[in-house]
């Protein structure tokens, strides 16, 4: 079963300490691995999308990498205006015409001034 | 701004009764999709759209039934609200070069 775990739940950072959401997934066959972030009471907004072991994509103090079986989304020197939830979410091979999404749960991210 | 609005934005209803919600696009995008968000959930599928008239179950399909009359509309209806269907409901086009979801502002729906 095609599945994504997001790791931490929460994470609390101050301003300008740097860190690394999770995650993790199981798919057959990835067609791509998308990156949203969400604010509170808004719809998710997109970020990146990664296709293939070792890409790398950046936006400002953002960057998403992607391994085989896990994708990382460094933040550097974050800011309070990045407190949001990011979500990350995969297409598997099979749902490439549906364009179909698996989403994880979503890691909430509080950045203290 | 993909230009997908959502109506109403907030909705409190009784267990039992019908309730529709509406996508709405402004750019002639094929597919459509229809989440819910809930805690401990993430965003789960409910139907997709791929055409007028063109229509799909997701993961949690049961108990909800969707149309697609015009190109710019996806109609989420629940025949018979349950409590279990409180729940936040987003919209979703595909679009952009790598064909990416772009999603609605959501519809807050509460069934007491």
């Amino acid at each position: 079963e095609d599945q994504v775990t997001q790791s931490p739940e929460a994470l609390r950072l101050q301003e300008g300490e740097s860190s690394s959401l999770n995650c993790s997934y199981t798919v057959s066959g990835l067609r791509g691995l998308f990156w949203y972030r969400q604010d509170p009471g808004k719809g998710p907004e997109f970020l990146f999308t990664l296709y293939s072991a070792g890409e790398e994509k950046e936006k400002e103090r953002l960057k998403a990498t992607l391994t085989k079986k896990e994708s990382f989304l460094h933040i550097t020197a974050p800011k309070p205006e990045d407190s949001a939830t990011y979500l990350c979410a995969v297409q598997a091979v099979g749902s490439s015409n549906t364009g179909k999404l698996i989403f994880g749960q979503g890691t909430t991210l509080q950045v203290k001034p | 701004d993909a230009g997908i609005t959502q109506s109403p934005r907030h909705k409190v209803t009784e267990t039992g009764t019908p309730v529709t919600l509406r996508c709405h696009q402004t750019e002639n995008h094929r597919y459509m999709y229809w989440y819910r968000q809930d805690p401990g959930h993430g965003l789960r599928l409910i139907h997709y759209s791929y055409g007028v008239k063109d229509t799909d179950k997701g993961e949690v399909s049961d108990g909800y039934s969707v149309s697609r009359s015009k190109t710019e509309d996806f109609l989420l209806t629940l025949e018979s609200a349950t409590s279990s269907q409180t729940s936040v409901y987003f919209c979703a086009i595909r679009a952009g070069q790598n064909n990416e979801q772009f999603f609605g502002p959501g519809t807050r729906l509460t069934v007491l």
